[in-house]
């Protein structure tokens, strides 16, 4: 059994530019959610996919999208990046369903300069 | 509001000490609690949940709805126990996690 991974590890952007983040699911997972973690802050609610539909947002603007493919991996997109987009992205895979466990991946870190 | 509050940013003890993480949560249903942990370089872990009122190396959390809390508690602390700790909320349907601040705890030698 797998566990989830996400590429890059690290970049850095500069303001205005555009990004994708990459997530590959635990095997066997259909549900992906994203979050975006603040330098001292807790991890914060981006967006969640489920069999390639999004299925449940978080109050984030619509420059930050995703997609999810068939094999369940994943990505997020920003666009027209702010320096306050510069954090931690999470991204964890789980089985569908509020009592099932995420399974979280080590994290991109992204600074935009 | 969906919310959920751990008031101390770092718990520092002894080791063999007696150890209390605080977490309160705001929400209007049911909820589903969680524990999350990161140890020094490894990935956020799930460390318990309230819903198989189990205890995982030697922690337990009880869910106090009058309170609306979910404290996290452990009778002798280890220094393989210094680790962030999150309380989080699962919300909805889609079970995204709300989750708290996080409280660094400290175990001292």
């Amino acid at each position: 059994e797998t566990g989830v991974t996400q590429s890059p590890t690290h970049l850095i952007k500069t303001r205005g530019q555009q990004v994708t983040l990459r997530c590959s699911s635990q095997s066997g997972h259909n549900t992906v959610s994203w979050y975006q973690q603040a330098l001292g802050q807790g991890p914060q609610f981006i967006f969640q996919y489920y069999r390639e539909e999004e299925n449940g947002r978080g109050n984030f603007p619509p420059r930050f999208s995703g997609l999810q493919f068939p094999n369940y991996s994943s990505e997020l997109n920003v666009n027209a990046l702010e320096l306050d987009d510069s954090a931690l992205y999470l991204c964890a895979s789980s089985l569908a369903g509020p009592e099932s466990e995420q399974y979280f991946g080590p994290g991109t870190r992204l600074t935009v300069t | 509001a969906q919310r959920v509050t751990q008031p101390e940013k770092l718990l520092s003890v002894f080791k063999g000490a007696p150890v209390e993480l605080k977490c309160n949560y705001s929400y209007s249903g049911s909820p589903e609690l969680f524990w999350y942990v990161q140890y020094s370089r490894q990935r956020l872990q799930l460390l318990l949940r309230h819903i198989s009122r189990e205890s995982i190396k030697g922690f337990t959390a009880d869910l106090n709805k009058g309170e609306t809390s979910f404290h996290l508690k452990k009778p002798f602390a280890q220094e393989e126990d210094s680790a962030m700790y999150y309380c989080a909320l699962s919300s909805g349907n889609t079970g995204k996690l709300i989750f708290g601040q996080g409280t660094t705890l400290q175990v001292k030698p």
